[in-house]
């Protein structure tokens, strides 16, 4: 399995709502990464994990609460977001060996 | 600070002419430069990494360090070449940070 999964494609919520987007991937990869990407714009980082630790935060606003449970699993809790906040939020994990990044399709956010 | 520049959005070119995706960057350490490229409703995907010197698809790029540039080449274009080209540089092997990206269109 050479993907990254992303869910779900598409969400919809209000700004006092909690939801979370899903990240799965099974290349055994132990880098892992959420990027945001506003349309025509490039992927902005805004978190990595390392052998399941978070390494890297981007000073992202609080929140946005990432998790890792586990080595295949990625998520980021999403709570009291603005509308601001909407945008394509993608996935990624880095083979380590080639420094290569493997994106998934992403989770498109629009906040209300 | 590291920094990654595209100069330009948008560039079009005819059908089995040349072409050159431009990239700049500032870096203070040894720098790790990849080219990603996104096709129309694919996800985003590595097209080239500096480190390999490999040509895929026809493209090359190589790393000039004097001009501080790796530039993406390929001597003739074809349509199905038409794509969003981003240039991304690695700092401390895991942060990826990429340029603005060039719309690359190829006309019949």
């Amino acid at each position: 399995d050479t993907e990254v999964t992303q869910t779900p494609k598409h969400l919809v919520m209000g700004m006092t709502n909690k939801k979370s987007l899903k990240c799965e991937q099974h290349m055994g990869h132990r880098a892992m990464y959420w990027y945001k990407q506003k349309a025509k714009k490039p992927p902005e980082l805004m978190f990595v994990y390392s052998y399941e630790k978070l390494s890297i935060n981007e000073s992202v606003p609080s929140r946005f609460s990432p998790e890792c449970p586990n080595s295949s699993l990625l998520n980021l809790h999403l709570h009291a977001l603005q509308p601001e906040d909407s945008a394509l939020y993608l996935c990624a994990t880095r083979d380590t060996n080639t420094g290569e990044l493997f994106f998934g399709e992403g989770s498109r956010l629009t906040v209300l | 600070a590291q920094r990654v520049t595209q100069p330009e959005k948008l560039l079009s070119v005819f059908k089995g002419a040349p072409v050159e995706l431009k990239c700049n960057y500032s870096y203070s350490g040894s720098p790790e430069l990849f080219w990603y490229v996104q096709y129309s409703r694919q996800r985003l995907q590595l097209l080239l990494r500096h480190i390999s010197r490999e040509s895929i698809k026809g493209f090359t790029a190589d790393l000039n360090k004097g001009e501080t540039s790796f530039h993406l080449k390929k001597p003739f274009a074809q349509e199905e070449d038409s794509a969003m080209y981003y240039c991304a540089l690695m700092e401390g092997g895991s942060r990826l940070t990429f340029g603005e990206g060039t719309q690359l269109t190829v006309n019949p």
